[in-house]
């Protein structure tokens, strides 16, 4: 079955900082993955989406990448701000269906200022 | 737009009742999905209505259930509850066409089983 992994419970770092998330996936081969942001006590919020034949996509502070061959993907945020403080998800299309999609458990990151 | 909107926020059952959620999604979005979030398992997929029809639906036993009205409203309901159904549930909503598209999830239900 499918498994989808986020290496790290909780990451802390401190402001200024990158800070580097790590997603990684089994048994599968998604023709993509997504990063949702959750905050507490609220539904995750889409950030970004990289295709299979995409190896890097950047959205201002944040930059992902998608290593097909490893099963992985990184998720960066650069320049990190206190406000970037939140529950990072990545997600995998369910196999068969049209966008429902498997997350994993989060990462949840804690930036110090 | 408006975004997706769930009722109610907050639910206290006892073990044994019944609940139902519901969620409104964003408008011209036809298709509904529900997860349940819970510390231990994250958030995992119960099922996806599209067009008032259940298109797709995940490992979860028959007391979770669904409908769609053709407004694409949506409710989900849980019969005999057990404590273990205590979680957050979320619904998102998407168009339904893409592959691609990317899930607009509401802010929860939260639900206590005691």
């Amino acid at each position: 079955s499918q498994k989808i992994e986020q290496n790290s419970e909780a990451l802390n770092i401190q402001e200024g900082k990158t800070a580097t998330l790590t997603c990684n996936y089994t048994n599968y081969s998604p023709a993509y993955l997504q990063w949702y942001r959750q905050d507490p006590g609220r539904g995750p919020v889409f950030l970004l989406l990289i295709r299979e034949n995409e190896k890097e996509k950047r959205k201002e502070r944040l930059k992902v990448t998608f290593d097909t061959t490893l099963k992985q993907s990184l998720f960066h945020i650069t320049a990190s701000q206190p406000a970037d403080s939140a529950t990072y998800l990545c997600a995998l299309p369910l196999r068969g269906s049209q966008g429902n999609l498997i997350f994993g458990k989060g990462t949840k990151l804690s930036v110090k200022p | 737009k408006a975004g997706v909107t769930q009722t109610p926020r907050y639910l206290i059952k006892t073990r044994g009742q019944q609940v139902t959620l519901s969620c409104s999604p964003i408008s011209g979005h036809r298709s509904v999905s529900w997860y349940q979030q819970t510390p231990g398992q994250g958030l995992q997929f119960l099922f996806e209505y599209f067009s008032e029809t259940q298109r797709n639906k995940g490992n979860f036993p028959g007391r979770f259930s669904g409908r769609q009205f053709s407004n694409s409203r949506s409710e989900m309901n849980v019969s005999t509850l057990e404590l273990g159904d205590s979680a957050l549930y979320l619904c998102a909503s998407g168009t339904g066409h893409s592959l691609y598209n990317e899930q607009f999830f509401g802010p929860g239900t939260r639900l206590t089983v005691l």
